[in-house]
C-alpha cells in the first residue's frame, strides 16, 4: 500500500515570496491534516479536512496561510507572503475516517522549508 | 488538553529493553494514551495506543498504571533503527477532531 506523498521535499524561497506543497493521502482516507514543525519542536496541527470540507483550522494563520482539498483527494498547501519564521517542515498526514475510533494517523516525509 | 510529561532524552544500549516514562497526572477517563515516533527526517508514525489495559504489538508495549497518571512504552530488545523521538500523546475519544498535540517528546539515542 502506497503511503503519504508529499512534494516537494525541499524548498528554499526568499521572504515576502510565495511557496506551494502538495499531499497525496492514502486511498480512500477521508481526513488529511496539515502540521508544521520547527526545529526543535513536536509537529503542530495547522489545518484538518473531513473530505474536501474543513475541520479545524483555528491555528491557521489565514492571513498567509491557505489550503484546499477540492476534490476530497489531494491537497495543496500555500504561503504568501513567507516569513522567515515560517521555516519549518510541513507535515501532511491522513487517517480512515475522522471521529470516535482513535484512527490512527499516517504522515508522509514531510517538505523541508527555509526562508532566506 | 491533557498535558503529558517526558524525559528530554534517554540512552539504551542495543539489544537491550528500554522503558520510556510518560506522565499524565490531569487525565481524564475518556484520554486515550497514543504513542507516535520520529525517526531522524521522517514523519512521525504510529507505535501503539490503550486506555486502560496494557497493550503489546509488534513494535512495543504499553503499560498503563492503575490510576492512569502515567503509562511506560516498552521496547523489549532496542535495535540502532530505534533511535528517534518518542512522543505520548493523549487523545479525546469523544473528540470532534482526531488531532494529534504532540509535546517535546524523548529522544532516544541507541548505543551499539
Amino acid at each position: 500500500e502506497a503511503g503519504v506523498a508529499q512534494s516537494p521535499r525541499y524548498k528554499i524561497i526568499e521572504k515576502r515570496q510565495s511557496v506551494a506543497f502538495w499531499c497525496n493521502p492514502i486511498s480512500g482516507h477521508a481526513t488529511l491534516y496539515w502540521y508544521q514543525q520547527i526545529l526543535g519542536q513536536g509537529p503542530k496541527l495547522l489545518i484538518q479536512f473531513q473530505n474536501n470540507g474543513v475541520v479545524d483550522d483555528s491555528q491557521l494563520p489565514k492571513d498567509r496561510f491557505s489550503a484546499e482539498r477540492l476534490k476530497g483527494v489531494d491537497s495543496t498547501l500555500k504561503i504568501q507572503p513567507a516569513k522567515l519564521e515560517d521555516s519549518a517542515v510541513y507535515l501532511c498526514a491522513s487517517s480512515w475516517r475522522l471521529r470516535g475510533r482513535q484512527e490512527t494517523q499516517y504522515f508522509g516525509p514531510g517538505t523541508r522549508l527555509l526562508v532566506l | 488538553d491533557a498535558k503529558t510529561t517526558q524525559p528530554n532524552s534517554m540512552e539504551s544500549n542495543e539489544e537491550e529493553p528500554v522503558h520510556l516514562p510518560c506522565n499524565h497526572s490531569t487525565i481524564s477517563g475518556t484520554d486515550y494514551i497514543h504513542w507516535y515516533r520520529q525517526l531522524p527526517s521522517q514523519g512521525p508514525e504510529y507505535v501503539i495506543h490503550g486506555l486502560t489495559s496494557n497493550v503489546n504489538n509488534r513494535m512495543a508495549s504499553l503499560a498503563i498504571a492503575e490510576d492512569r497518571k502515567s503509562s511506560t512504552l516498552i521496547l523489549h530488545r532496542a535495535t540502532l533503527r530505534d533511535a528517534a523521538v518518542y512522543y505520548c500523546i493523549l487523545r479525546v475519544s469523544s473528540s470532534n477532531t482526531g488531532k494529534l498535540i504532540f509535546g517535546q517528546g524523548t529522544t532516544l539515542q541507541v548505543k551499539p
